[in-house]
């Protein structure tokens, strides 16, 4: 079965231009998160997605960071006006009950 | 105060030695544990879970967990130069998500 697909896996932008990043969960996984990673350091929590319940967004670092998540499934993180601040891996992972599973993310350089 | 706290490391010892990675948390609503292993410029990859206090063996690893001390380990038997990763614990419970420990990034000499 497939595990976690994060699109696309590498992405250069420019300063101040809006870039989407998109995660396909395991399928029937009900809970969704995004983390940040910067190199060489450990996993920033941004956001929790659980059923239909209201996400958790208290890791989201300032009102540029949203996301979203339709139909249960699929979800898509966006970052607007991006900064050189936000080059980072940004890693999706899904779970069915306590462990979660990890995509590959997508390397983010903001120029 | 974090509330889960790892040695970042780096920690570097000779193949075939024991390897003790270990963190530490606060929270004492925390259930379930687990120890997860990332290469370079890959996503983390589930290694061990564990759920109650004790050891939990799985070929060459072992996962420790001691709910009094909070403190749970991740030892590793005769290391290999592949084990070589950053290790992350992780941790949560039916009421919260999930949170993560830094990292220590292990280095196997060969």
């Amino acid at each position: 079965g497939a595990g976690v697909s994060q699109s696309p896996s590498n992405k250069v932008t420019e300063k101040g231009k809006d870039v989407e990043l998109r995660c396909d969960p395991i399928s029937g996984h009900t809970a969704l998160y995004w983390y940040r990673q910067s190199l060489g350091q450990g996993l920033e929590f941004l956001i929790y997605f659980q059923g239909n319940s209201a996400p958790d967004k208290s890791g989201l670092p300032s009102d540029r960071f949203s996301a979203e998540r339709t139909g249960g499934s699929v979800s898509t993180l966006t970052i607007q006006r991006t900064q050189q601040e936000d080059s980072a891996v940004y890693l999706c992972a899904s779970s069915s009950q306590e462990t979660q599973y990890f995509g590959p993310g997508t390397r983010l350089l903001v120029l | 105060q974090k509330e889960v706290e790892q040695d970042p490391g780096p920690l570097s010892v000779p193949e075939g030695a024991i390897v003790s990675l270990n963190c530490t948390y606060s929270n004492s609503a925390f259930q379930y544990f687990m120890w997860y292993r990332q290469y370079s410029r890959k996503g983390p990859e589930l290694l061990m879970y564990t759920y109650s206090s004790g050891n939990k063996e799985d070929g060459r690893f072992t996962a420790q967990v001691d709910k009094s001390s909070k403190y749970i380990s991740l030892f590793i038997r005769d290391s290999q130069p592949s084990d070589s990763a950053t290790y992350l614990c992780a941790m949560g419970s039916s009421a919260s998500k999930i949170i993560f420990g830094s990292g220590t990034r292990l280095s196997i000499r060969p």
